[in-house]
């Protein structure tokens, strides 16, 4: 069974980079898109981008300027980096699977909540 | 104007149906894409659904139920799920999506209540 779990700080400072990991376990990052997605509190989803196995990636127009992603197969983990944060970049974040040629987001993590505050 | 836009809320009774609708923004044709539903209950990650396209093309979500089901009505240039049989398991936030111009996005979100 292929299970998710995002990490990272919960508390970020403005202007600060936002960075958070997604550990793959159960199956291998290989040959998968990963993307992350994040929802305000009360809000609705919001893809933020993705990034194959091998490192190609594709970011929200909204936020390709202060995204980027990589991926560490040997570590079976895919990370998220945002700048410049702001109270608006306040949600829970989640990591979440999509097969190659399925195109749904079939795994989920559970989500982590980082909020933005001084 | 949105990309997708969904109704924000839908009620409907235990034992009816119900057809939560995703609209495509002007100038985009519903034909040519593949929708993607997920259902959202409170604390937890969305889980996906089922995919429509067309009727021979669309998967079911692995362990869904077949009262869940995808349509598209070209005339409104929408998406549909459709719930029949509603339980009040059902109620949730329900979320459309699609890949355009080399991104995902999703629709603002329906919370279907069953009362």
């Amino acid at each position: 069974q292929v299970q998710l779990q995002e990490s990272g700080p919960g508390l970020e400072k403005p202007s600060e980079t936002l960075s958070l990991t997604c550990t793959v376990s159960g199956g291998s990052i290989s040959n998968n898109y990963w993307s992350w997605i994040r929802q305000r509190a009360g809000k609705g989803l919001e893809w933020i981008g993705r990034i194959y196995s091998s490192g190609s990636t594709n970011y929200n127009p909204s936020l390709k300027s202060r995204v980027t992603m990589s991926v560490d197969t040997s570590k079976n983990q895919v990370s998220l980096n945002l700048s410049s944060v702001t109270a608006a970049d306040t949600a829970v974040y989640y990591c979440a699977r999509e097969v190659v040629g399925e195109s749904q987001f079939d795994y989920w993590g559970q989500g982590t909540l980082v909020t933005v505050s001084s | 104007q949105a990309v997708l836009t969904q109704p924000s809320s839908l009620s409907a009774s235990p034992g009816a149906s119900a057809s939560l609708t995703c609209t495509l923004r002007s100038g985009i044709n519903v034909d040519t894409y593949m929708i993607y539903w997920y259902q959202q209950k409170p604390g937890s990650p969305p889980q996906y659904l089922l995919r429509y396209k067309s009727d021979s093309d669309k998967q079911q979500g692995s362990g869904v139920p077949s009262r869940f089901s995808g349509s598209k009505d070209a005339s409104a240039n929408a998406g549909i799920l459709l719930i029949s049989g509603l339980q009040s398991e059902d109620e949730a936030d329900y979320y459309c999506m699609i890949w355009h111009s080399s991104a995902y996005v999703f629709g603002g979100g329906t919370k279907l209540t069953v009362l």
